[in-house]
């Protein structure tokens, strides 16, 4: 069965400190993932996307890493910022069913001053 | 540059009553259309989606409809909302060509009372 699974559930890290999420996934096969943020009663927004060949991408503050062996995916966050607090969600591409995402349930990030 | 609109952005509505949710993506054509629930504390549940122009498939059995009257409006409906329809709505679209990645709107936050 395919599944995205991300912990933790719920994480609450001081403003300026580093912290990484993480993402456990058994899609197969697999063509893509992808890290979204969700701000509270907003649309996600995706932040980075990642292929089978790539290991590590980053955008600004934000570094995504893959491994594909493992099946594993890490969103890492330097020196948060308050706008940091969101939900981030990681979604899952299959490669055979057009497009079909599997959604993992999110973290959810509060950055505290 | 593309963009996706959705509204109305909350609504309060009776047990009973009709719903109708719409959405407008702007700058491309011939997009996947999709629309998705999220309950308090949980993950994004895929609803519809479209590939074109009324072609719907349904992922879940349950009390809504979906119809895309044009290439680039898609339509959420129900004749008679449940308590359980109460939520947070998320249209998105994405392009064939970049399997996965999905454009969101700003949600539709429905309460049914």
């Amino acid at each position: 069965k395919n599944q995205v699974e991300q912990s933790p559930q719920s994480l609450i890290i001081l403003e300026g400190k580093n912290c990484t999420l993480q993402c456990n996934y058994t899609v197969s096969p697999f063509s893509n993932l992808r890290w979204y943020k969700q701000d509270t009663g907003r649309g996600p927004v995706s932040l980075t996307i990642m292929t089978f060949s790539e290991n590590t991408k980053s955008n600004g503050r934000y570094t995504a890493t893959l491994d594909a062996d493992t099946k594993q995916s890490s969103l890492h966050i330097t020196a948060s910022q308050l706008s940091d607090s969101a939900s981030y969600i990681c979604v899952v591409s299959p490669g055979d069913q057009g497009g079909k995402l599997i959604f993992g349930q999110g973290t959810e990030l509060s950055v505290k001053p | 540059s593309q963009t996706i609109h959705q509204w109305p952005a909350t609504l309060v509505q009776p047990v009973g009553s009709p719903l109708s949710l719409e959405c407008t993506v702007e700058g491309t054509s011939n997009p996947n259309l999709y629309w998705y629930r999220q309950a308090a504390g949980r993950g994004l549940q895929l609803l519809f989606y479209s590939v074109g122009i009324g072609q719907i498939s349904s992922e879940v059995p349950q009390n809504l409809s979906a119809s895309r009257p044009q290439d680039r409006q898609f339509i959420l409906s129900s004749k008679k909302l449940l308590l359980s329809d109460s939520g947070f709505y998320l249209c998105a679209w994405s392009l064939l060509a970049r399997a996965g990645e999905l454009f969101f709107g700003e949600g539709s936050r429905l309460t049914v009372l």
